[in-house]
């Protein structure tokens, strides 16, 4: 089966700081991995994926996600937080069933960035 | 360019009644989605189409639900005698040609309708 686990349901951490938002996954077969931002009253919207290649991937506003193959993780970074990245976080993972493919996201972790 | 459209973004209905949701896709995007998703919790798979057919409709919790996408693009979900624990928003996403492109498995999503069964 197919399944994400974002261990945290909240994070809060001091503007300028480095952030880190936790991700494992559970997948048979070569995981696609994906990190969406969800703010108030708007729809997801794309961050990054992990597919192949470099196990660290750059996506949109500065966050990046390093896949972990040993430790089943994806967790996303960002150097030096903004206030404008307080939001909600869900990680997501691409299975595959066999009559098409389905997106498996997590609860999802409300990051709060205090000035 | 337009984006994932949802229409109404909040409806309000009475238990048993039956509600349309309807989901406009990103002009060219052949994969769409539907995601269910209640207060606390991520999205919930539903189903997905590919071009005109349901490639995949195993998220449907029961016969209650129907989704359609008659020419491959507007899809419209459909539940009948709606139930209160029916209430959440409900998701629509949209992803360019399935195998192509450098959006290959990104979705698009809309700002989702939120229903409320009384």
């Amino acid at each position: 089966a197919q399944s994400v686990a974002q261990p945290e349901d909240q994070v809060n951490v001091a503007e300028g700081n480095p952030l880190t938002v936790k991700c494992t996954y559970s997948v048979s077969g070569n995981p696609y991995l994906f990190w969406y931002v969800q703010y108030p009253n708007r729809g997801l919207q794309f961050l990054l994926k992990y597919i192949t290649g470099d196990n660290l991937v750059k996506g949109s506003y500065g966050f990046e996600a390093e896949f972990n193959k040993s430790q089943t993780s994806f967790h996303l970074k960002k150097p030096s937080a903004l206030v404008s990245d307080s939001a909600l976080y869900f990680c997501a993972v691409r299975g595959s069933t066999p009559t098409g493919n389905q997106f498996y996201f997590g609860t999802g972790t409300s990051l709060t960035v205090i000035p | 360019g337009a984006g994932v459209s949802q229409t109404p973004s909040n409806k309000v209905t009475e238990k048993g009644k039956y509600v349309e949701l309807r989901c406009d896709p990103i002009s060219g995007h052949t994969a769409l989605y539907w995601y269910r998703q209640s207060l606390g919790q991520g999205p919930e798979f539903l189903i997905y189409f590919q071009g005109t057919g349901a490639a995949d409709d195993s998220g449907l919790p029961n016969d209650r639900f129907f989704a359609v996408r008659p020419e491959g693009s507007v899809s419209t979900l459909k539940i009948q005698r709606t139930e209160r624990g029916d209430s959440a928003v409900y998701l629509c996403a949209s992803s360019p040609q399935f195998n192509r492109g450098p959006s290959y498995n990104e979705q698009f999503f809309g700002p989702g309708t939120r229903l409320t069964v009384l």
